[in-house]
């Protein structure tokens, strides 16, 4: 099907393990996206992609990576989880005006 | 820097009443403004967004927002909800840039009572 998909939906880890989490779109966008959303916080912008091989940081970029090899898939790693990375993350591409949102992870780090 | 403000974190109502969801922003440029609605255990989906034009707009199950430059707002309103109107409302603000990039408010949960 077309849009966004991520994997895995809910991943429980521990504090210090590397952890990637998956975002794949069918619609060629060139414009992709990661937040977290937190109670009480929204969503908040960790990193975004203009295309492949180009990444800027968002409001809180710390404790992530990303990489853009093809234009189609964004991965985000945590590469030593903490317990404040707790979180939803959601995973979007823009069309045009619109972002469009993936269904999200829920990463527990214990 | 831009920035959102939510009002409220929750605005209970009953069902067929009138609903108000207050959305307050601050950009030192032109903006975009968008409500996205968020079901339990989903993403978030598009609900309406104002780009240029027309400061009314709406969506297709009966909700509209109106942008007030002069007040830097984008309120939510319906005149009457329903049960399954109950979700997590987002205001979020774009500069046009870098691909929209959004910055979102805390959210208000709406909870529609029968």
């Amino acid at each position: 099907d077309a849009g966004i998909t991520q994997s895995p939906r809910y991943k429980i880890t521990e504090t210090g393990r590397q952890v990637t989490l998956m975002c794949h779109q069918t619609w060629s966008h060139s414009y992709m996206f990661w937040y977290r959303q937190d109670l009480g916080h929204g969503l908040r912008l960790i990193y975004y992609s203009a295309a492949a091989d180009i990444t800027d940081k968002g409001e809180v970029p710390d404790g992530y990576v990303v990489s853009r090899s093809k234009t189609e898939n964004f991965p985000l790693t945590l590469e030593s989880a903490t317990r404040s990375q707790t979180s939803v993350y959601f995973c979007a591409s823009t069309s045009t005006d619109t972002q469009y949102f993936g269904p999200g992870t829920r990463l527990t780090v214990l | 820097a831009q920035s959102v403000t939510q009002l409220d974190s929750q605005v209970p109502v009953f069902e067929e009443a009138p609903v108000e969801l207050r959305c307050n922003y601050s950009s030192s440029v032109s903006v975009y403004l968008f409500w996205y609605v968020q079901y339990p255990n989903q993403g978030l989906q598009l609900l309406l967004k104002y780009l240029s034009g027309s400061t009314l707009v709406k969506s297709i199950n009966g909700f509209e927002a109106e942008f007030n430059k002069s007040q830097t707002s984008f309120h939510l309103r319906k005149p009457s909800v329903h049960i399954s109107d109950t979700a997590e409302y987002f205001c979020a603000v774009s500069d046009g840039e870098y691909g929209n990039k959004l910055v979102f408010g805390a959210g208000t949960i709406l909870r529609v009572k029968s």
